[in-house]
């Protein structure tokens, strides 16, 4: 089962850029790779996904390099709001059929002023 | 469009007692997932339901249940509540299995 390794936390300041790196040496071809923020009291809410190389949205980047066992998300200039946990998450198809979300601990945040 | 919805939003329940969490989505989304969160830790997935009429196991399903009753609806039942399902429990749905999942505001279950 494909699974993720994420740093369990990250401190940084506002106005940084913040770099969180997952790792998912297990992951099939047909895999997306999404990123997931959470709110203390709330439900996960998406960020970004991704295949390949990089993409680009008006919140992050998500880059991922050819092999694909890892990727990294990156937050340009972070602010105090940003502070969550942020969890990496791999598709899993195992071979009875089906699909198994893995979500793994995810990397708590803190944004300090 | 409300999204994914939870009843009841907060619940304690006695040892031994059951009840039924629901859950519906006004998406259209074919897929549909029950999570538990314990406190500090990452979500772990009980059941889904890639698409209406079918349920399979996630990671921890024992002492579960669920029901897909239809598309929008995907109901998560205790038959014998214990302690050790004190949680938050979270709905989510995606347009299919590799889609971007949709979260519910969270059921707080309290089992004494």
């Amino acid at each position: 089962l494909a699974k993720t390794t994420q740093p369990i936390s990250m401190d940084s300041y506002e106005g940084q850029e913040v770099n969180i790196t997952c790792s998912h040496n297990n992951i099939a071809t047909n895999d997306y790779i999404t990123w997931y923020q959470q709110f203390p009291s709330q439900g996960p809410r998406f960020i970004i996904q991704g295949y390949k190389t990089k993409v680009t949205n008006e919140v992050a980047s998500l880059f991922i390099p050819a092999d694909r066992k890892s990727s990294t998300l990156s937050l340009p200039r972070v602010s105090l709001s940003d502070t969550a946990v942020y969890y990496c998450l791999v598709g899993d198809r195992p071979n009875t059929g089906g699909f198994k979300t893995i979500f793994g601990a995810g990397t708590r945040l803190f944004v300090k002023a | 469009n409300a999204g994914v919805t939870q009843t009841p939003k907060f619940q304690v329940l006695k040892t031994g007692q059951s009840m039924t969490l629901q859950c519906a989505q006004d998406m259209n989304h074919n897929s549909m997932y029950w999570y538990r969160q314990d406190p500090g830790m990452g979500l772990r997935l009980i059941y889904y339901s890639a698409s209406e009429g079918t349920t399979d196991k996630g990671e921890v399903p024992n002492g579960y249940n669920v029901s897909r009753l239809n598309k929008r609806e995907f109901s998560l039942r205790l038959e014998s509540a214990a302690p050790s399902q004190t949680s938050v429990y979270f709905c989510a749905s995606s347009e299919t299995s590799q889609e971007t999942q949709y979260f519910g505001p969270g059921t707080r279950l309290l089992v004494l």
